[in-house]
């Protein structure tokens, strides 16, 4: 079984630039999640969506970040302008039972912004 | 506002030895809990989980205890294994204020296990 793929691996951006984070989920999987890890922190939830709709995006600053699932598969994750407090690792995980049921994590993409 | 704590940032342990990685949670209405391990440059993989209803649950290696009335709950790995070394990382699942299922994390304690 394929599991979560997360591209690109790392990005370096300079502050005030956008970028773009892109996530294929499990196949099957109707539910996925965007967390932001900090350096030293544990993951913290960004967004999560039941299939293309969202379900939570009470964390996600909404002025700068933005994530969109068309389909209810592959989601992207997208954050314009960049500030330096964005530095972290970005990740994707799916699960098939919504929270509760294990998710299961991409790669994750590390992003520094300079 | 912390409601998953490890306090513990690393612990260090002799192979063959018992891990004990411990978890203090604030929300008394988190009725799921999980752990996950994490290894440099992968995302955290599941590792065991337990529902609020049980004390014990036990897979193998891995043993969670959970302690309602104390909000604690720990992860013991017996015996330890140098490929056990990674951050592990403890989980809580809740309600969020959207009203959906969500899982909180703390901020992980580095496993050392020493050949």
């Amino acid at each position: 079984e394929a599991g979560v793929a997360q591209s690109p691996r790392y990005k370096i951006i300079e502050k005030r630039q956008s970028v773009a984070f892109w996530c294929n989920p499990i196949s099957g999987h109707a539910t996925l999640y965007w967390y932001q890890q900090i350096l030293g922190q544990g993951p913290k939830l960004l967004i999560q969506f039941q299939n293309n709709g969202v379900v939570d995006d009470s964390q996600l600053p909404k002025d700068r970040f933005s994530a969109e699932r068309l389909k209810g598969v592959d989601s992207t994750l997208k954050i314009q302008p960049a500030k330096l407090e964005d530095s972290a690792v970005y990740l994707c995980a799916s699960s098939s039972q919504g929270v509760g049921a294990e998710a299961f994590f991409g790669q994750g993409t590390r992003l520094t912004v300079v | 506002d912390q409601q998953v704590k490890q306090n513990s940032p690393s612990l260090s342990v002799q192979e063959g030895r018992i891990s004990i990685l411990n978890c203090d949670y604030t929300n008394s209405m988190f009725d799921y809990f999980l752990w996950y391990k994490k290894y440099p440059a992968e995302g955290p993989t599941f590792l065991i989980s337990i529902s609020s209803i049980k004390d014990k649950n036990e897979d193998g290696r891995f043993t969670v205890f959970l302690n309602k009335s104390a909000k604690h709950l720990s992860l013991h790995i017996v015996p330890s294994q140098p490929g056990d070394s990674a951050v592990y990382f403890c989980a809580a699942r809740g309600i969020s204020g959207a009203g959906s299922y969500q899982l909180t994390f703390g901020k992980g304690t580095k496993l050392s296990v020493i050949p």
